[in-house]
C-alpha cells in the first residue's frame, strides 16, 4: 500500500538558511498535517490543511510558512534557520472526508541546522 | 486544552515480562485515543486506536489497551515482552478527524534478552 512520502529524508543547513521540506500524502487523502519533533521530545503539532485551505495552527513559529497545493502535496518552508530548529519533522495524512480518525505517518525529514 | 500524560518515562523489563504503560488524558468532550510506537531511527507506527465501542482494544503486535472513561485513561499492555519492542511509545489523543494529535511525553522501553 503506498504511504506518506517525504522528501529529502537528511537536511543539513546553517544557521539563518532556509529550507523546504515536502510531503506527498497517501493518494485520495485530503488532509496533511506537519508535526516536529525535537531530540529526545514528543512530536509537536505544527500546522494542518484539509482540501487545500489551512484548518488548523499549532505552535509554528512565524518564521516557518506551508501550503498545501491542487495535488496535495504539501511543502513546509523555513526561513532564517535557527539551531533550535534542529528536529525530526514528520508529515501525516488522512481522509478526513471518508471519516477517518487515523493518521499515517510519512518517515520524517531529519533537519539538522549548524 | 488538551494534555495527555504518561506516567513512565523509562520502563526495563527482562523478556517475558509483562508490560503496562499508563497514560491519562484531559478532554472536556469525546476523544479519540491512540498508542504509537517508535523504533530507534525510524517514524511513528500505530499500535492500536479506539474511538467508540469496546473499550478493549486490540492492536499489532500482540498489543492492547482499555479505554477507562470514568479515569480518563488508556493504559497500553502487552502479557509477554519481546526484545524487539525495544522502543518509544507514545500515547495520543484527538478531538476528532481533521483534528491534530496532541503527544504524550512518551515512554522508552528497554527488554532485554
Amino acid at each position: 500500500a503506498a504511504g506518506v512520502i517525504q522528501s529529502p529524508r537528511h537536511l543539513i543547513k546553517e544557521k539563518r538558511e532556509t529550507a523546504t521540506l515536502k510531503c506527498y500524502p497517501i493518494p485520495r487523502h485530503d488532509t496533511v498535517y506537519w508535526y516536529q519533533q525535537g531530540p529526545g521530545q514528543d512530536p509537536q503539532f505544527l500546522i494542518s490543511f484539509y482540501e487545500k485551505m489551512q484548518s488548523d495552527k499549532g505552535s509554528i513559529p512565524d518564521r516557518f510558512s506551508a501550503q498545501q497545493f491542487s495535488d496535495y502535496h504539501s511543502e513546509l518552508n523555513m526561513s532564517s534557520l535557527e539551531l533550535g530548529d534542529s528536529a525530526l519533522y514528520f508529515c501525516a495524512s488522512s481522509l478526513v472526508g471518508g471519516g477517518d480518525y487515523e493518521q499515517y505517518f510519512g518517515p520524517g525529514t531529519r533537519l539538522t541546522v549548524t | 486544552a488538551q494534555s495527555v500524560s504518561q506516567h513512565n518515562h523509562h520502563v526495563i523489563l527482562s523478556e517475558a515480562a509483562s508490560l503496562e504503560l499508563g497514560c491519562n488524558y484531559s478532554y472536556g468532550g469525546t476523544v479519540n485515543l491512540f498508542w504509537y510506537v517508535q523504533y530507534p531511527g525510524q517514524h511513528l507506527q500505530l499500535l492500536l486506536k479506539y474511538f467508540s465501542g469496546d473499550p478493549l482494544v486490540k492492536g499489532i503486535k500482540g498489543f492492547e489497551a482499555e479505554f477507562i472513561k470514568s479515569k480518563f485513561s488508556f493504559n497500553l499492555r502487552k502479557p509477554s515482552v519481546q526484545w524487539s519492542d525495544t522502543a518509544e511509545y507514545f500515547c495520543a489523543v484527538n478531538a476528532g478527524a481533521g483534528t491534530a494529535l496532541i503527544f504524550g511525553k512518551g515512554t522508552t522501553l528497554s527488554v532485554s534478552s
